[in-house]
C-alpha cells in the first residue's frame, strides 16, 4: 500500500534559525497537502500542492512538491516560537483517492 | 462558522471495556472521518463516509470497533471490546466532498485503556 516517509522525525533549532521537513511518498500523488498540530491539539491545515514543481508562500513559509509528484517540501524561514508542533505532510493517491498521512517531523524551538 | 465537535474529551477504560465516541462535522460537510493517532505517529484512516455511506472501511478492526453515521450528520465510533493497543487519540475530521479537499480537525477523544 502507499506509505508516506517523513524527514527528520525531530529536528531542534535555535529561534531565528530556518527548518526544512521532506516528505516522501512510495507512490506518484494526486496532490499533496501540509497539516501542523500543535502540542496537545489537532491538525491543521495549512496548504495544498496540486501541479508538478509547484512552490507556493505563506509569509515564512515555503512548500514545494516535486517535479515526478512524489515528494514534497516544507520551509520555514527564520523560525519563531510560534512555529512549535509537529508538521505533517498527507499524500492523495492517483486513483484510490486515498489521503496518507506522514510520520511527522516535531519541530522544537530553542529560545 | 462552527468547527467540528467531539465528545467526550478524554476517556479512561479498562481492558475488555466498551467505550463510543461522538462527532458533529461542520454543517453542510458530506465527507466525515474517523482517524486513529498513535502518540508520535501521523493520523491513521479508520473509515471515511460520503454521507451516510461507507466510502472506505479496510484499515477499521471490524473485530472491535464499528462506526456509524445517522442520517449523513453526526457519527459515532465505538470499540467493544478495548484493547490496550487501543490507546490513542481519535480524531473526526469532515470535508465539504473528499479527500482532494482539506479536512477540518475536531480537538479527539484521549483514550486510555488499562
Amino acid at each position: 500500500g502507499q506509505q508516506v516517509m517523513q524527514i527528520p522525525q525531530y529536528q531542534h533549532v535555535q529561534e531565528g534559525e530556518d527548518f526544512t521537513t521532506y516528505c516522501n511518498s512510495s507512490t506518484t500523488l494526486s496532490n499533496i497537502q501540509w497539516y501542523k498540530q500543535r502540542p496537545g491539539g489537532h491538525p491543521v491545515f495549512l496548504i495544498q500542492l496540486v501541479k508538478s514543481g509547484e512552490v507556493k508562500k505563506q509569509k515564512r513559509l515555503t512548500f514545494q512538491f516535486g517535479e515526478a509528484k512524489k515528494n514534497s517540501s516544507l520551509h520555514i524561514t527564520a523560525t519563531q516560537t510560534t512555529d512549535v508542533g509537529t508538521y505533517f505532510c498527507a499524500g492523495l493517491g492517483f486513483g484510490n483517492e486515498k489521503l496518507t498521512f506522514g510520520t511527522g517531523t516535531r519541530l522544537t524551538i530553542i529560545p | 462558522e462552527a468547527g467540528v465537535a467531539q465528545s467526550p474529551r478524554y476517556k479512561i477504560i479498562e481492558k475488555r471495556q466498551s467505550v463510543a465516541f461522538w462527532c458533529n462535522p461542520i454543517s453542510g460537510h458530506a465527507t466525515l472521518y474517523w482517524y486513529q493517532q498513535i502518540l508520535g505517529q501521523g493520523p491513521k484512516l479508520l473509515i471515511q463516509f460520503q454521507n451516510n455511506g461507507v466510502v472506505d472501511d479496510s484499515q477499521l478492526p471490524k473485530d472491535r470497533f464499528s462506526a456509524e453515521r445517522l442520517k449523513g450528520v453526526d457519527s459515532t465510533l465505538k470499540i467493544q471490546p478495548a484493547k490496550l493497543e487501543d490507546s490513542a487519540v481519535y480524531l473526526c475530521a469532515s470535508s465539504r466532498k473528499g479527500q482532494a479537499e482539506k479536512l477540518f480537525f475536531g480537538s479527539g477523544t484521549q483514550l486510555s485503556v488499562l
